[in-house]
């Protein structure tokens, strides 16, 4: 089942510089994109959303982008945070739907 | 902040037996979820339940699996004779509703190493 990807399965970045999440799907049944946040030994943390009828949603330091004509959303995280450092998970659902698709996820690691 | 309680954190249990995970859902949460995650690979979902039932599960969630809500707090998964490929983390999740600003809360998980 991979009807949500992410491709980068890890990311570098300096401290204080722009990290760039990506994530692609499939099912263009999709309605509701979640980004989630992991640490070791805990579990998924939401950290933002973004309805399909929207193209922007921002949250402090984190923002979500949305094209939906080519099925792709991405993350930014300004500036980056050491504390920032964690494995990032993309998720969809369908409209009234009840369950999450996550994509493999992306280890971030920000540098001091 | 409330948040989603499981336990145990790990479990080791021998192949053929019988595993209880348990949790406990945010309080007001209606809707409720089992997940894992095999070492390495994506996070599955296994089964929602509402309503005292199940509304909706996957094909990983077969026969030897139940879910139950014995009482108002506690959410548990069974497993009813485990597999070696049952070794995984299992988080349980809990949401609000079912609205598009409604995200799942996952608890911190329950490490199961079957041998």
């Amino acid at each position: 089942d991979q009807q949500v990807k992410q491709n980068s399965p890890s990311l570098s970045v300096q401290e204080g510089r722009i990290s760039i999440l990506n994530c692609d799907y499939t099912n263009s049944m999709f309605d509701y994109f979640l980004w989630y946040k992991k640490y070791p030994a805990e579990g998924p943390t939401f950290l933002i959303s973004i309805s399909s009828i929207k193209d922007k949603n921002e949250d402090g330091r984190f923002t979500v982008f949305l094209n939906k004509s080519a099925k792709h959303l991405s993350l930014h995280i300004v500036p980056s945070q050491p504390g920032d450092s964690a494995v990032y998970f993309c998720a969809a659902i369908k409209a009234a739907g009840n369950k999450l698709t996550f994509g493999g996820g992306t280890r971030v690691l920000v540098k001091p | 902040e409330p948040e989603v309680t499981q336990t145990p954190s790990h479990q080791v249990t021998q192949m053929g037996q019988e595993v209880i995970l348990r949790c406990v859902p945010i309080s007001n949460h209606l809707y409720f979820y089992w997940y894992r995650q095999i070492l390495g690979q994506k996070v599955e979902f296994l089964v929602s339940f509402y309503n005292n039932e199940i509304s909706e599960k996957s094909e990983i969630f077969d026969d030897q699996f139940s879910v139950e809500r014995p009482d108002g707090s506690n959410f548990t998964l069974k497993i009813r004779s485990t597999k070696l490929e049952d070794s995984a983390m299992y988080f349980c999740a809990s949401r609000v509703d079912t609205a598009d600003n409604s995200p799942l809360h996952f608890g911190n998980g329950t490490r199961l190493t079957v041998t």
